[in-house]
């Protein structure tokens, strides 16, 4: 069964730029979440998706987005990069909502230059 | 404010010897422990998880103790291995609109000499 994958792996953006991440779960896993990983803030939740909805949200500002496809796969946007976006963020998917277990994907390395 | 504070930052042990890593929690409406590994590149993978009205979990060399009245949990690796080496993050998960979201601490990094 494959894990979840994140793509692309790393990118490179320009201050003022958006940049779209992708994230595909786990076969049959509906809920999918996103976290940002800093060295100086470690690793902190963006937001949740299931079905389609976004279920719960992270103390970060409306610059960041997501959505989640009827297949389940997810999006997530930044707009008006900063330099302080520059992180590790990472996808995670689960079977429901309702199970705490979630599994990582690699993540997507961005550096904002 | 930091929701979930873990020590020691950082932990150099032996090999066979015992990794003890330390968790506490400000607020009793979570109810889901998990603990992470992550190796450089990775991403964190699931390690072992305990519920609050468990005081112990053991799963092979890890065991994760549970203390609800303190507020407390730790990981425990018993015998190990420099393959043991990476990093480790404490997660508190509390229910959310039907989901449960964790809060992470800041993270171990263990040293495992050979």
């Amino acid at each position: 069964k494959a894990g979840v994958t994140q793509t692309p792996r790393y990118l490179i953006k320009t201050r003022g730029q958006q940049v779209t991440l992708s994230c595909s779960p786990i076969s049959g896993h509906r809920s999918v979440s996103w976290y940002q990983q800093t060295p100086g803030q470690g690793l902190q939740f963006l937001f949740e998706y299931f079905s389609e909805t976004q279920r719960n949200k992270g103390n970060f500002p409306g610059r960041f987005s997501g959505r989640q496809f009827s297949n389940s796969r997810s999006e997530m946007n930044v707009s008006t990069l900063e330099l302080g976006d520059s992180a590790l963020y990472l996808c995670a998917s689960s079977n429901e909502p309702g199970i705490a277990e979630a599994f990582f994907g690699q993540g997507t390395r961005l550096t904002v230059v | 404010q930091q929701q979930v504070k873990q020590s020691p930052q950082s932990l150099i042990v032996q090999k066979g010897g015992i990794s003890i890593i330390n968790c506490a929690y400000e607020n009793t409406a979570f109810d889901y422990f998990p603990w992470y590994q992550q190796f450089p590149g990775k991403g964190p993978a699931l390690l072992i998880a305990i519920r609050p009205d468990v005081s112990e979990k053991k799963e092979g060399r890890f065991t994760i103790s549970f203390n609800k009245s303190a507020k407390q949990f730790s990981l425990h690796i018993m015998d190990s291995q420099p393959g043991d080496s990476a990093t480790y993050f404490c997660a508190a998960s509390k229910r959310s609109g039907g989901s449960y979201i964790p809060t992470f601490g800041r993270g171990t990094s263990l040293i495992v000499h050979p």
